[in-house]
């Protein structure tokens, strides 16, 4: 069965230190791979997006993803944390398969909420 | 370009009834999807919708139905609601200009349904 694992439910982190988001899929076809972030109350804004070629990817707000097709990994990172950042992350997995039966799902992982301390 | 919209963003309905949320895609954007969000089994696939035909559906009930218009704005209804049917409804469109594009999705901020 396809599944996205985010091993951790809440990360605490201080104001300037370094951040890591962990995400591991496992999927039978090539997956698409995405991040998402969302503030209490709100939907969901698209941080970055994995479909081919480069396995390091930069997105918005400093935080860049490295696909690890051998760990079945796609972790989040960001070198300096602000407060901003607190929120809830998503990792979520989109396939292609043969007769188009997948179009537009993502599976989502469970979430990390992340907390900033000053 | 204006982002993803849905109306109502709140609504309380008594369960039995039922209920329609509407959503309105990002200009050019095609494709349009659901999910049902929960504090108990998170984000969950609803359906998804691409020039008015429904192309997947996610493992829900039938009370569950959507449909797409010509202008690609989607509706989603929910008949004979219960009280499990609780939860933020959100609607996501997408270009899908080549297959995979369908996956690159952009969020509206949801529609926070209670039932009571």
């Amino acid at each position: 069965a396809q599944s996205v694992t985010q091993p951790d439910i809440h990360i605490t982190v201080s104001e300037g230190a370094s951040l890591e988001l962990r995400c591991n899929y496992s999927y039978g076809a090539t997956p698409y791979l995405f991040w998402y972030v969302q503030s209490p109350g709100q939907g969901l804004q698209l941080l970055l997006k994995y479909f081919s070629g480069d396995t390091l990817v930069q997105g918005i707000k400093g935080f860049e993803a490295e696909f690890k097709r051998s760990q079945s990994s796609f972790n989040l990172r960001k070198p300096s944390v602000h407060w901003s950042d607190a929120a809830e992350y998503f990792c979520a997995v989109g396939a292609l398969y043969a007769g188009g039966t997948s179009y537009g799902k993502l599976t989502f992982g469970q979430g990390t909420i992340l907390t900033v301390h000053p | 370009k204006a982002g993803v919209t849905q109306t109502p963003r709140y609504l309380i309905k008594t369960r039995g009834q039922q209920v329609t949320l509407s959503c309105s895609p990002i200009s050019g954007h095609r494709s349009v999807s659901w999910y049902q969000q929960t504090p108990g089994q998170g984000l969950q696939f609803l359906f998804e919708y691409f020039s008015e035909t429904q192309r997947n559906k996610g493992n829900f009930p039938g009370r569950f139905s959507g449909r797409q218009f010509s202008n690609s704005r989607s509706e989603m209804n929910v008949s004979t609601l219960e009280l499990g049917d609780s939860a933020l409804y959100l609607c996501a469109s997408s270009p899908d200009l080549q297959a995979l594009s369908s996956y690159e999705q952009y969020f509206g901020p949801g529609t926070r349904l209670t039932v009571t």
